[in-house]
């Protein structure tokens, strides 16, 4: 099985911020790696996907890169409407979800 | 507009037997594999197990097989998560979501679109 982990487990910024999530494999995963946003009492919403494309709609802000185990998730400017709990998920094999990381604002 | 309605909210007994469904519109529902995932109250997102509509052909990730049963009518556009007997740890949220990728044989990809979630609540 591969395994994700996700740090900071949460955090803390202010409007503007620029927020940074990382999500690393337990093996080499390629770039088969999406980010979801999931604000409380909704369903998740996919951000990104193959580790670095924005999926249609979703605002520039937003931005992931990386390849192989380490991946990571960029706000550039964190707004309000960002408060939300992120996945990274991977579909190497079968698909597995991270953590998550909670972000707030300061 | 593509989108996937989900069945509503159910309480049930442990023991019970229970199907909740899924239903696509908007798009062609047998081209789009279809997963489950579930959330746990105050918890985090797991994969369940996928299905491809067009054959029903189905994988589960080992935490969920043998518990539940994935299936699908391609005739209604609908597909469901069914319990033979539930259990109290099974009370959570239940969505489905499609995946992003046309006619992908795998099963691969992103999950592009969510149903709006069947919360299942077991309890004597």
């Amino acid at each position: 099985d591969i395994q994700m982990t996700q740090s900071p487990s949460s955090l803390s910024a202010s409007v503007g911020d620029r927020v940074t999530i990382t999500c690393q494999a337990s093996q080499d995963i390629s770039n088969y790696l999406n980010w979801y946003q999931q604000k409380p009492g909704k369903a998740p919403k996919l951000l990104i996907y193959d580790a670095s494309n924005l999926e249609t709609g979703v605002p520039s802000r937003f931005s992931g890169s990386g390849s192989g185990t380490d991946f990571t998730f960029t706000i550039s400017s964190l707004q309000p409407e960002d408060i939300a709990t992120y996945y990274c998920q991977q579909y190497d094999n079968l698909p597995d979800f991270g953590p998550g990381t909670k972000v707030d604002i300061k | 507009e593509v989108q996937l309605v989900q069945s509503g909210a159910e309480v049930k007994k442990p023991g019970e037997s229970l199907r909740i469904s899924c239903k696509g519109s908007g798009y062609s529902f047998t081209s789009y594999w279809i997963s489950w995932v579930r959330q746990m109250p105050g918890k985090g997102l797991e994969w369940m197990g996928r299905i491809d509509p067009s054959d029903s052909y189905t994988n589960y990730s080992p935490s969920f097989q043998g518990h539940v049963t994935i299936s699908a009518d391609k005739s209604i556009s609908t597909a469901y998560l069914q319990w033979s007997s539930l259990k109290a740890s099974d009370t959570a949220m239940y969505y489905c979501a499609r995946h992003r990728d046309y006619g992908d044989p795998l099963g691969k990809g992103a999950f592009d679109i969510w149903g709006q979630g069947t919360m299942v609540t077991v309890s004597s």
